[in-house]
């Protein structure tokens, strides 16, 4: 089944310490990219990946990191979290940037 | 920077009428715009994509149209269901940047 899977679903960690949030696609996409959705702020863009070792930065891109070191992995890195990225994140994938999107269940982050 | 806004922000309807989701946009340099689709805790699903050059999509129930000079786009649903309770996005990709922008989305309620 095609699919974008993140993990984990939830988390709640404490201020400082690092984490990592996982993103596999199976459709060979080339886009991927990290979001973050926040109640009456929407979704946000934090970084995308036109393809494998080419990531930029979206609109809120402080305090996180990514890496594509496979065309199917795209982590999101949280090296330092605080309460201020407590947020629910979602990661998709497209095969190009102009096509359609397809996104994963969403991670539910608590940093308390 | 691109701007993205969608009216109403809640809409609550009985089974059976026809109704008009609105989504704004300020920069019309965009290769296309989608619609999405959100239900409680769970992530986005694809409705439409119209490409920058189209002026609407259709697809079951669902008409979506795309008015790129006034920065304009609407999502018609047809005979609504309460299965079609849940919340719509609309979100654009810029030309430059290659990012996406969300609106904040409409919070649909159908009642049987």
């Amino acid at each position: 089944e095609a699919q974008v899977t993140q993990n984990p679903r939830y988390l709640i960690t404490v201020t400082g310490k690092k984490l990592t949030v996982t993103c596999s696609q199976n459709m060979n996409h080339e886009y991927m990219s990290w979001y973050r959705q926040d109640p009456g702020l929407g979704l946000r863009q934090i970084y995308y990946s036109m393809n494998v070792e080419v990531t930029d930065k979206g609109d809120v891109p402080e305090g996180y990191k990514v890496s594509r070191k496979e065309k199917r992995n795209f982590p999101l890195i949280l090296e330092s979290p605080s309460p201020n990225q407590t947020s629910l994140y979602f990661c998709a994938s497209s095969f190009r940037h102009y096509t359609e999107a397809f996104f994963g269940q969403g991670t539910r982050l608590t940093v308390v | 920077k691109q701007e993205v806004t969608q009216i109403p922000a809640a809409l609550s309807v009985p089974e059976g009428e026809n109704l008009v989701l609105n989504c704004s946009f300020t920069d019309s340099a965009i290769y296309n715009l989608q619609w999405f689709r959100q239900d409680p805790g769970k992530g986005l699903t694809s409705l439409l994509l119209i490409q920058s050059s189209q002026r609407e999509q259709t697809s079951g129930r669902l008409n979506a149209s795309l008015d790129k000079s006034s920065g304009r786009s609407t999502l018609y649903i047809a005979a609504s269901q309460p299965g079609d309770s849940a919340t719509y996005l609309c979100a654009v990709i810029a030309w430059t940047g290659n990012q996406f922008y969300f609106g904040t989305g409409t919070s649909l309620t159908v009642i049987p």
